[in-house]
């Protein structure tokens, strides 16, 4: 497999659930972002690791908790959540976060919906 | 703070036209980038097309060209030729030192037959 894969593609779960989205990326890149996407809204980022490293938290709240084991993959473990909540999960990948290019690899998201 | 600003929701266009989508930013900064993004229906988000704000020379790619007046902060891009599979939505971002990108709301665009 090449590129950036997410995991699962669409996910339907209650309040009171506990779940987990999964991205993949087989690019040889350090860093991986999680991004969220709503309708008529920027993306929004949530999460970046550079080198499994944790970078950025950009005010996300504690029911959104990423794991990222090695550089390869990323996680993000899901609980609690509102109905607010749903919207697209977008995973991405770039060479290291300090790069310039600002390309980013994005997979081809996970839709949540939370009922 | 940065902020990044579309002002066209949605869009529409016969195939072989040229269609123009608006961008534009606010940022303090003098050396940044500034880039478009396509997200096809159901697929990966893919870049498009870069700008470093230090070059004067528009960016172009194939189909795809920017108009980039660094002055007044506007970043659109010129899509030529259009064809079916430019049917996407289009993401504007910025990226400034230090920081990760920053994209607007997008626009949606559709190209008929």
């Amino acid at each position: 497999e090449t590129g950036v894969t997410q995991t699962p593609r669409h996910l339907v779960m209650g309040m009171t659930n506990k779940k987990s989205l999964k991205c993949e990326q087989h690019l040889g890149h350090n860093a991986m972002y999680w991004y969220k996407q709503s309708a008529k809204k920027p993306l929004e980022l949530m999460f970046v690791y550079n080198f499994k490293e944790q970078t950025e938290n950009n005010s996300v709240p504690s029911r959104f908790s990423p794991e990222c084991p090695n550089s390869s993959h990323l996680f993000l473990h899901l609980h609690t959540l509102q109905p607010e909540d749903s919207a697209l999960y977008l995973c991405a990948s770039s060479l290291q976060r300090q790069t310039n290019t600002g390309e980013l690899f994005f997979g081809e998201g996970s839709r949540l919906t939370v009922l | 703070a940065q902020t990044v600003t579309q002002s066209q929701p949605e869009m529409s266009v016969q195939e072989a036209e040229t269609v123009t989508l608006s961008c534009t930013y606010d940022t303090s900064e003098n050396n940044y980038y500034l880039f478009w993004y396509k997200q096809p229906p159901s697929r990966q988000m893919i870049l498009v097309i870069r700008q470093e704000a230090y070059k004067q020379q528009n960016a172009t790619e194939n189909r795809f060209s920017v108009n980039f007046q660094k002055a007044a902060k506007s970043f659109s891009l010129k899509i030529s030729d259009s064809q079916l599979g430019d049917t996407a939505m289009y993401f504007c971002a910025f990226m400034g030192a230090g920081t990760a990108l920053i994209f607007g709301k997008g626009t949606t665009l559709s190209v008929s037959s």
